[in-house]
């Protein structure tokens, strides 16, 4: 399976300034139709996960354009560029690439 | 309105048996690949099992032979049958609408509705 590796685990930002979160996969996940299957979720406590970006870069109806994805090959990121109270929660990647489809563990962004 | 309402978890012993199901209304499961994920207590995100438009199914592993998803068209509901559970199968379930790319495998854009999940727990 596709190892999906997110880092920083844990990220204190402060209102307003800029966060980064990186996603690794232990596999290329560019698939053969020319597509990257890379995806982000955002999960609020005590809510259901959201998609916020699917195919590295493209943004869901009604996400705020703060939130812009990139990469390519193994290597993505997710950044929020001026983080808001309401960003707070935990955000995961996801490949759809290969079989079966994998998240990374979550990265907790928390207000400092 | 589109929206998903899951039920059916509970509080279960190890080696029984529960069926979930998720309601959805605002569009047909019949023309959509439904997906079922779940989160582990304090854990991240972990996809289960995909019902194709066409009816196939493909299951993780860890619950293949254990697990089946079906549809029921006429009340527009995708549900899970959970067989012989274990204790690692304590999470939270959620039936998501899987968007899926144009291809003969599987490749998926992500799950972009959610339900508000339901609560299984497998313990003795």
């Amino acid at each position: 399976d596709v190892v999906m590796t997110q880092s920083p685990l844990s990220l204190p930002v402060t209102l307003g300034q800029p966060a980064s979160i990186s996603c690794r996969s232990s596999q290329s996940l560019v698939y053969s139709d020319g597509n990257t299957y890379l995806n982000w979720f955002q999960q609020r406590p005590g809510q259901s996960p959201r998609r916020l970006i699917y195919k590295v870069s493209n943004r869901d109806s009604g996400v705020p354009d703060r939130f812009s994805g990139s990469g390519s090959g193994t290597d993505f990121t997710l950044k929020i560029s001026r983080v808001e109270a309401e960003d707070v929660g935990v955000y995961y990647c996801m490949q759809g690439s290969q079989w079966p489809p994998t998240f990374g563990r979550g990265t907790k962004v928390e207000i400092k | 309105e589109v929206q998903l309402v899951e039920s059916g978890g509970g509080l279960i012993q190890p080696g029984e048996s529960l069926r979930l199901a998720c309601a959805v209304s605002g569009f047909s499961v019949t023309t959509n690949y439904m997906t079922w994920v779940r989160q582990a207590p304090g854990k991240g995100l972990e996809w289960v099992s995909v019902i194709y438009k066409n009816g196939y199914s493909q299951y993780v592993d860890s619950v293949k032979g254990r697990f089946t998803i079906s549809r029921d068209n006429s009340k527009n509901t995708v549900n899970l049958e959970m067989n012989n559970l274990r204790a690692e199968d304590t999470a939270v379930y959620f039936c998501a609408r899987d968007i899926v790319g144009p291809n003969y495998y599987y490749t998926s854009l992500g799950m972009d509705v959610w339900g508000q999940g339901t609560a299984v727990t497998v313990s003795s």
